[in-house]
């Protein structure tokens, strides 16, 4: 009964280079939601997905970051030309339904370090 | 708008009691409350809905004013495995879809 699962768990890019960051939700969840947490931060909301649609990307900046739940396969999350400041831990949850007060669960997380 | 958590931290030693408190500026209609520790994901601990309403998890329990916009986090006879970072989680009035947005932690540490 996995949970859900993010790859890698941690990667190293060099500045200006790509990272892309994959989440499988919870098997029966749709809903697929994005955070940043940098060191001694709290978890900063970035995007939320359902299967093949970007339902509120509010928090996630208009350049270089974008997000996708196709279909078939996971979420990704892709930066493109990493800069220093990406560095962070990027956790993705899911929930089952989209109503309020669904609890989500959450990944270990992808470790980001832009060299 | 981020809620606003405090304390940012505090120690306890094993036994003794704690309050984590969360404040929002925003009418609210859900409190989630999540617990991480170290390099490990956030894990659900409980959700409040409706103004008034405590809810427990093991010694763990939690209240929700939400005419004061305000959720507390009580955590009694603390024991090791409490330490980690503490975060309250908000939903304001439905707006169709959930989107929780999280306070910046409170870190706890409980002492031997």
């Amino acid at each position: 009964n996995a949970g859900v699962m993010q790859n890698p768990r941690h990667l190293v890019r060099r500045r200006g280079q790509e990272a892309r960051l994959r989440c499988s939700p919870m098997k029966g969840h749709s809903h697929v939601y994005w955070y940043r947490q940098l060191p001694e931060e709290g978890l900063k909301f970035m995007v939320y997905l359902q299967k093949e649609n970007i339902i509120d990307e509010s928090g996630m900046p208009k350049e270089r970051f974008s997000a996708e739940f196709p279909k078939e396969g996971p979420s990704i999350l892709r930066i493109q030309q990493v800069v220093r400041g990406d560095s962070a831990a990027y956790f993705c949850a899911s929930s089952k339904g989209a109503q309020n007060n669904e609890k989500l669960f959450f990944g270990s997380g992808t470790q980001l370090s832009v060299l | 708008q981020q809620p606003v958590q405090s304390p940012q931290a505090v120690i306890l030693r094993e036994g003794e009691d704690a309050v984590i408190n969360c404040s929002s500026s925003k009418a609210l209609y859900s409190v989630h409350w999540y617990r991480q520790k170290h390099g490990e994901a956030p894990v659900f601990l409980m959700i409040l809905l409706k103004g008034g309403e405590q809810k427990g998890h093991e010694k763990i329990s939690a209240s929700f004013n939400e005419k004061k916009q305000q959720s507390s986090l009580y955590l009694t006879a603390s024991q090791l495995s409490y330490s980690g970072t503490y975060f309250c989680g908000t939903e304001i009035p439905p707006g169709g879809y959930q989107k929780v947005t999280f306070g910046t932690g409170t870190k706890l540490q409980v002492i031997p």
